[in-house]
């Protein structure tokens, strides 16, 4: 099946700091890829939507300034937390759609990265 | 966007057969219907997506009446380790939506 990674896997920072998240897909191409926040007990929230080529596209609420997004291939795109708070510190999932999504109208989901900020 | 409607919780018992409807009253004609399964601190598995009637894979079912205003996930003979939350999404990405919003899910708990 089509596999998502995430790296790091969990990060632990210093406030004011930027933190990298990468997202790839290892077996198949996107040209569509997803960023989710989750916190303690709750629901997957969509962040931004990263399309291969151009500007992500944020939800209401998202800072484009403070969460920038990157999708320079068709098999990764990454997410910087830039100047991180502790308010920031969450479960960050991105998901992908392929290429060729067919008859798959399907999302695969990435392991996630747990971000501590101190 | 079609919103969805789930339980917010549900318990169960290992070896038991489990079915969580969900609603999607405003469902689009191009729209799916698909299941996740999410395990605390992982990214969310799919379980399986159907458009219409019935859809079958090794680990679930899913039931789609006539006229698509739910649906429902059927698991077979769970056990604990089919302790998670489980999302139905509804959406179509390929299309003219190209997002899908996560509800709050069903927490299903299995007990020994």
């Amino acid at each position: 099946g089509a596999v998502v990674s995430q790296h790091p896997s969990r990060v632990i920072c210093k406030s004011g700091t930027s933190v990298k998240i990468e997202c790839r897909s290892l077996d198949f191409q996107a040209t569509t890829m997803f960023w989710y926040r989750q916190f303690p007990k709750k629901s997957l929230m969509l962040m931004a939507t990263s399309n291969e080529g151009s500007k992500a596209t944020y939800e209401q609420g998202v800072e484009k300034d403070k969460f920038l997004i990157n999708h320079a291939s068709l098999t990764l795109s990454t997410l910087t937390v830039t100047s991180a708070h502790p308010e920031d510190s969450s479960f960050y999932i991105c998901s992908a759609l392929p290429f060729l999504a067919g008859g798959g109208n399907e999302q695969f989901f990435g392991p996630g990265t747990r971000l501590t900020v101190l | 966007l079609a919103k969805t409607t789930q339980p917010i919780s549900m318990d169960s018992y290992e070896g038991q057969e489990v079915n969580i409807t969900c609603s999607h009253n405003n469902i689009a004609t191009n729209d799916y219907i698909t299941w996740y399964q999410q395990f605390p601190s992982q990214g969310p598995r799919f379980i399986i997506q159907g458009y219409k009637t019935k859809v079958t894979n090794e680990v679930a079912s899913l039931f789609i009446p006539a006229d698509r205003k739910s649906s429902t996930l059927s698991l077979p003979r769970v056990s604990l380790s089919d302790t998670a939350v489980y999302y139905c999404l509804v959406g179509d990405l390929v299309g003219r939506d190209d997002k899908i919003i996560f509800g709050k899910g069903t927490r299903l708990h299995i007990l020994p």
